[in-house]
């Protein structure tokens, strides 16, 4: 166990409104990712963070935001909610740069109506 | 060429088979290989590293053909607990993250 935790677990919301979705870890790993998925993509990288307040874009970057404030803690913002977001969305974290073992949080089933 | 590439299945096979699953990256700089396995509706989990001279795990074989940007994973003598989503995981560019595969399925019945 990691000690990943996502919040929500699940979340239905409407066009248009922001959302977040949060990311908590326990074991204070520096390395911590956000990745959604689709049926028939797989998972795609949305955004990455090394640290506090450093963070970058991944292959699918558009329309979210990231924010991380404290090492514990990784944010993902959709500001404006797009049906095409609908999605899992899972947050990992490595014990050591990217290539390295990824443990992930159970995951956020959101829906966008 | 899309960073990694499985057969996305299904398999559907007896309890007892042999089953073997490929998949191919692009990243030739690549350093870091994985199969992990998906249930469905859960989080992925690790199944196993892949080294470079190949590696076993009970009945879970993985190898690797750097030459070819090649990895498969065999099982052995499958169980119905095996019928799950296996994903092929390659190390990103410049180390940022891990690629997945799009997965595939094996159902595994009796």
């Amino acid at each position: 166990d990691a000690g990943i935790t996502q919040s929500p677990r699940h979340k239905v919301t409407e066009t248009g409104t922001p959302v977040t979705l949060r990311c908590h870890q326990t074991e204070n790993h520096r390395y911590m990712y956000w990745y959604r998925q689709d049926p028939g993509h797989g998972l795609r990288l949305i955004h990455y963070s090394y640290g506090v307040k450093d963070t970058d874009k991944g292959e699918v970057s558009d329309g979210y935001s990231v924010s991380r404030s404290k090492t514990e803690d990784f944010l993902l913002t959709l500001e404006s909610a797009t049906s095409s977001q609908t999605s899992v969305y899972f947050c990992a974290i490595t014990t050591d740069r990217g290539g390295t073992e990824a443990f992930f949080g159970q995951g956020t089933r959101l829906t966008v109506v | 060429r899309k960073e990694v590439e499985q057969d996305p299945g299904p398999f559907n096979v007896p309890e007892g088979a042999t089953v073997a699953f490929n998949c191919t990256y692009s990243n030739s700089a690549s350093q870091s290989f994985f199969w992990y396995r998906q249930d469905c509706r859960k989080e992925p989990k690790l199944l196993m590293s892949v080294y470079s001279s190949g590696n076993e795990d009970g009945r879970f074989t993985a190898q690797l053909n750097r030459a070819s940007q090649y990895i498969s994973l065999l099982i052995r003598d499958s169980k119905l607990s095996d019928s799950a989503t296996y994903l092929c995981v390659v190390e990103g560019q410049a180390g940022t993250a891990l690629i997945f595969g799009k997965g595939t399925t094996l159902s595994v019945s009796s």
